[in-house]
């Protein structure tokens, strides 16, 4: 069966270490995979797209690398803030629709 | 900054009423989407729409489901009767190309009595 799956439910870490959030996919073959961050009662929001012919992207404090022979993507945040707690969500872009995963809400604490 | 707006913000109905849901995308966008969240649960995609007709829909969308782009601006997510199981979060979202990014909007909360 196809699965998508995020590491945890949910990740503590101290303000100004690196989070890692993880992402596993079964049975699909996506050609890009996607990173988005939700706040609690609002929408999803952008924040990086890595295709199947890319190993990694980078954007300000975010990294985010795609192995489709392990149908991994790892999601980092170095210098984590107190403002970077949400849940972020892995999507798989199959031709346009997002399959999203169930998210990993991170905890920052100062 | 460009984005996507949805209305209304809440809706309540009976079970067996129609509903509508309404969404402006972003102006140049091509592509746009529903999707739903079950409180607690996973962001699930609902259809995609592409030059006035669907390009996709999951298992969910059944006949109970529509969608419509009236003119020029909005696109309409209307399901003809509601069940308590529908009650949900309903996002728009678009895109400007296949394989892009997508905008969400801030969602509709459908409440079914």
């Amino acid at each position: 069966s196809q699965k998508i799956e995020q590491n945890s439910e949910a990740l503590n870490i101290q303000e100004g270490k690196t989070a890692t959030l993880t992402c596993n996919y079964t049975n699909y073959s996506p050609a890009y995979l996607q990173w988005y961050r939700q706040d609690p009662g609002r929408g999803p929001v952008f924040l990086l797209l890595i295709r199947e012919n890319e190993k990694e992207k980078r954007k300000e404090r975010l990294k985010v690398t795609f192995d489709t022979t392990l149908k991994q993507s790892l999601f980092h945040i170095t210098a984590s803030q107190p403002a970077d707690s949400a849940t972020y969500l892995c999507a798989l872009d199959l031709a346009g629709k997002l399959i999203f995963g169930q998210g990993t809400t991170l905890q920052v604490k100062p | 900054e460009p984005e996507v707006t949805q209305t209304p913000s809440h809706q309540v109905t009976q079970m067996g009423q129609e509903v509508i849901l309404r969404c402006v995308p972003i102006s140049n966008h091509l592509y746009f989407y529903w999707y739903r969240q079950i409180l607690g649960q996973k962001v699930e995609f609902l259809v995609s729409f592409y030059n006035n007709e669907i390009s996709e829909k999951s298992e969910i969308f059944d006949d109970q489901f529509s969608v419509e782009r009236p003119d020029g601006s909005n696109f309409t997510l209307k399901i003809r009767s509601t069940k308590l199981e529908d009650s949900a979060m309903y996002f728009c979202a678009s895109s400007a190309r296949w394989g892009d990014e997508q905008f969400f909007g801030p969602g509709t909360r459908l409440t079914v009595l």
